[in-house]
């Protein structure tokens, strides 16, 4: 099946630093990805739609400034966490889609000092 | 805001008995999915149902669609311990850009 991955898969950063979030998929073209945010014993909950050559749309209450996507190519997209604070500290999961079903990223998990 | 509420929240049971977990959502729908995910990683597609559809199955799993009272179920047969994960419905609603909605999930305990 179609493959995505997410770099890095864990990151530990000091409060007030930006944290960047790689999502490609490698073995096919996704025009639009998805970014996904999930705390602990938690469902996932959509942050944005991530749109090739676009900009991003966000979720209701979903800070655009806070959290920077970028999708430059049709393989990568990605995802800024920036001026990162404790209550940041969450799984990050992104998705892609080369047809009716998704694939998911195994995850980056972010833990803000 | 999370669509999908799906019970039982956690669901405890021995090798080789049925679990069977249950996803009620809210809007209208173009397709209904079901993933598993391990602690900690990734999410893993296991099914599909479309709106036009009221059962499938995949080896030992089966799921039902019951659209009029917006509901799906999720059985799994002969329960392993490898079975041990957390379960979500997700919904589609045919938007142009596909995102899935996700329901609050199961985690499923299988005690060898």
């Amino acid at each position: 099946g179609a493959v995505v991955s997410q770099h890095p898969s864990r990151v530990i950063c000091k409060s007030g630093t930006s944290v960047k979030i790689e999502c490609r998929s490698l073995d096919f073209q996704a025009t639009t990805m998805f970014w996904y945010r999930q705390f602990p014993k938690q469902s996932l909950m959509l942050m944005a739609t991530s749109n090739e050559g676009s900009k991003a749309t966000y979720e209701q209450g979903v800070e655009k400034d806070k959290f920077l996507i970028n999708h430059a190519s049709l393989t990568l997209s990605t995802l800024t966490v920036t001026s990162a604070h404790p209550e940041d500290s969450s799984f990050y999961i992104c998705s892609a889609r080369p047809g009716p079903l998704r694939f998911f990223g195994p995850g980056t998990r972010l833990t803000v000092l | 805001s999370q669509q999908g509420e799906e019970d039982p929240q956690a669901l405890s049971i021995q090798e080789g008995e049925n679990a069977t977990m249950n996803c009620s959502y809210k809007t209208s729908i173009n397709n209904l999915q079901w993933y598993r995910q391990n602690s900690g990683r990734g999410l893993v597609h296991l099914i599909l149902i479309r709106s036009n559809e009221r059962e499938k199955h995949s080896g030992r799993l089966r799921v039902t669609l019951d659209t009029s009272k917006k509901s799906s179920s999720l059985l799994i047969t002969a329960s392993r311990a490898a079975d041990t994960a957390s379960y979500f419905c997700a919904t589609d609603a045919g938007t142009s850009y596909g995102k899935l909605t996700f329901g609050q999930g199961t985690i499923l305990t299988v005690h060898p």
